[in-house]
């Protein structure tokens, strides 16, 4: 059984759209999220959470944790071509298991 | 050193022979993971590292596969007898202080098993 499930598994948006990514995962052993960008080789950290209902922001993107629903959401909002990338999230269960990536195309 | 730096970045491999993938994680990282990811999935856990000691390999898909970080510093993977299906980027990650903290990634290396 996987331990994190991302949806969609892709997303095709023009340039100035908003996305929400979506990350569920399961209860035991939880300790964090964490959400990741992958273009090429190297993910990229984004954000790490681990208090639910606190959203974290780093310019138009944004993440929040809902312990409750086991889940957590990345937002962008005003997509940018660059913004093309497999987004990867992470839950630290004593180690860290990886979802199946969600894979973002942003036309121009 | 300024990021975490795996060597050699592709490496092409008749099936059956041995490879070697090495991993140099930032200086002072305590911790070190090893992740396999296939074309189009997440990456997959393989092994884990504090220090010299190898805390988990419950990852390793075969015992093929073999870990080391004798050091507490440079990592190496080791495949004996590839196979096509080892096929993948292999992926090394270091953190700070342990389970935890976030990982910071090192460019990965694409292995190709002929």
């Amino acid at each position: 059984e996987d331990k994190v499930v991302q949806s969609p598994l892709s997303l095709v948006v023009h340039e100035g759209d908003t996305v929400t990514l979506n990350c569920s995962y399961e209860v035991t052993n939880f300790r964090s999220l964490l959400w990741y960008k992958q273009e090429k080789k190297a993910p990229t950290f984004l954000f790490m959470l681990t208090s639910s209902g606190i959203e974290k922001k780093s310019g138009r993107l944004s993440s929040i944790l809902d312990k409750k629903e086991l889940s957590s959401i990345l937002n962008i909002t005003a997509t940018q071509t660059g913004d093309s990338a497999i987004y990867l999230c992470a839950g630290d269960f004593n180690k860290f298991y990886f979802g199946s990536g969600t894979k973002l195309n942003v036309k121009p | 050193g300024a990021g975490v730096s795996q060597s050699p970045r592709y490496k092409v491999a008749k099936r059956g022979q041995d490879v070697a993938l090495r991993c140099d994680p930032i200086s002072g990282h305590v911790s070190l993971f090893w992740y396999q990811q296939a074309l189009g999935q997440g990456p997959e856990f393989l092994t884990y590292f504090q220090n010299e000691a190898q805390l988990d390999k419950s990852g390793l898909p075969s015992d093929r596969f073999f870990a080391e970080r004798p050091e507490g510093s440079v990592s190496t993977l080791k495949i004996q007898r590839t196979q096509q299906e080892d096929s993948a980027v292999y992926l090394c990650a270091s953190s700070s202080s342990g389970i935890g903290e976030k990982l910071f990634f090192g460019s990965g290396t694409q292995l190709s098993v002929l």
